[in-house]
């Protein structure tokens, strides 16, 4: 049958703005929760990861905020660059082993 | 040190053919996880192997296969193709499938 694509949520922004992207996480079972950059014809590189009890975790221009009680992750870009431009992707684990749950993704796009 | 490497990068294969794909993880990672990812569905979970063993299994149909190796080598096969089998198709390794998963750049695969 017909596929229907992916429509990915958008987010554009200024070059030296900070940048939030949002994700809604699916099992309130997920113990270990990492986000995940995507660029065109490569696979996905590691960001930042953070477990479930912890509710907030900073990396190098990157934070990483955990909301358990409304199922939400997000993450914050400070002072975003031309080359943050990518599809960042959030990944949920619930104590499976190596297998992670992605969500849909969301298309970052860094205006000079 | 050097990552996880998938080979080939490219394929192109006819429908009903079989396919095997192969993925190197990062030295001493011991779990190999293998996703799919198509416009259409997103990142979805193919199965895990550790120490040789397949530990979890995503929902996928039985054309679709792994194996691992002593060395933690892992190749995935599919056999029987169908069109809509054309996707990127990713692994990733980890120590031991408790986190720190770290992606290749993928194999893709084009079914004519």
């Amino acid at each position: 049958g017909e596929s229907v694509g992916l429509h990915l949520p958008t987010l554009s922004v200024q070059e030296g703005d900070n940048s939030i992207i949002n994700c809604a996480y699916s099992n309130s079972a997920s113990d270990y929760f990492i986000w995940y950059k995507q660029e065109s014809g490569k696979g996905p590189q590691f960001i930042i990861d953070i477990r479930s009890n912890m509710d907030k975790r900073q990396g190098q221009r990157v934070t990483v905020l955990l909301n358990k009680t409304v199922k939400h992750l997000s993450l914050q870009i400070a002072a975003t660059q031309p080359g943050d431009s990518a599809v960042y992707f959030c990944a949920e684990n619930n104590n499976q082993g190596g297998k992670l749950i992605f969500g849909q993704g969301t298309e970052l796009s860094v205006k000079p | 040190k050097a990552g996880v490497t998938q080979t080939p990068r490219y394929l192109i294969k006819t429908r009903g053919q079989q396919v095997t794909l192969s993925c190197s993880p990062i030295s001493g990672h011991r779990s190999v996880s293998w996703y799919q990812q198509t416009p259409g569905q997103g990142l979805q979970f193919l199965f895990e192997y550790f120490s040789e063993t397949q530990r979890n299994k995503g929902n996928f149909p039985g054309r679709f296969s792994g194996r691992q190796f002593s060395n933690s080598r892992s190749e995935m096969n599919v056999s029987t193709l169908e069109l809509g089998d054309s996707a990127l198709y990713l692994c990733a390794s980890s120590l031991k499938g408790d986190g720190g998963y770290t992606f290749g750049s993928g194999t893709r695969l084009t079914v004519v």
